[in-house]
């Protein structure tokens, strides 16, 4: 596609639900990050994939937090047992380089706003 | 553990003014340091990526320095327009890993 998307745009949960977030990344980009950008903050790093692998998850904040990419493609992002402070705007970034290489634009889609009520 | 700070948090100039934001970070040891620009409700735009070998990079209106040995890095932006309202957000890859670690961005209105 022409850029990132990510979906849905928006979500509300109860305390508790589970969620899943996806992401489109750029076609042919070989890594992937998901960020979690908390309001008048910048995005914090949650988890980093090169193709199908998940090479640094770090960031997760907690175990109820995992990522996947299965087909070094679409991302989704679950969050098991929601809380209230889960509620943040969550991120995912494209590249066309292998991580580590100093050339490295990250493109960003628009993000899923959530909401755990 | 590398931490990104940016001044001012917010900033309002009238149109036409030059300005200029800073970013400042505790480790050194970086790949490199990039510019992004977000607007309300929106994703994250890049505006310039700069190298840990490089000093400084240009895009139109815009252009960043970076010193990496003193963790320094400013944006600056000439004829400043009211189209350039957004918050400037810096952030580094460090080489430690595959984090790459934001600032908490630069609120900017241009007053028209």
């Amino acid at each position: 596609g022409a850029g990132v998307s990510q979906s849905p745009r928006y979500k509300v949960a109860k305390r508790g639900q589970d969620v899943a977030l996806r992401c489109d990344p750029i076609s042919g980009h070989v890594s992937l990050f998901w960020y979690q950008q908390a309001l008048g903050q910048g995005p914090e790093f949650l988890t980093y994939f090169q193709n199908e692998a998940q090479l640094d998850k770090s960031g997760l904040p907690s175990d109820r937090f995992f990522a996947e990419r299965p087909e070094g493609s679409v991302s989704t992002l679950k969050i098991q047992r929601t809380q209230q402070e889960d509620s943040a705007v969550y991120l995912c970034a494209s590249s066309a380089s292998r991580g580590a290489a100093t050339q490295e634009t990250q493109y960003f889609g628009p993000g899923t706003r959530l909401l755990v009520l | 553990k590398q931490e990104v700070t940016q001044i001012p948090a917010a900033l309002s100039v009238p149109e036409g003014e030059n300005l200029v934001l800073n970013c400042s970070f505790t480790d050194s040891a970086i790949y490199n340091l990039q510019w992004f620009r977000q607007d309300p409700g929106k994703g994250l735009t890049s505006l310039l990526l700069i190298q840990s070998s490089q000093r400084e990079q240009t895009s139109g209106r815009l252009n960043a320095s970076l010193d990496k040995s003193s963790g320094r890095s400013t944006l600056y932006i000439a004829a400043s327009q009211p189209g350039d309202s957004a918050t400037y957000l810096c952030a580094v890859r460090g080489t430690g890993g595959f984090k790459t670690i934001f600032g908490a961005g630069t609120r900017l209105f241009v007053k028209a």
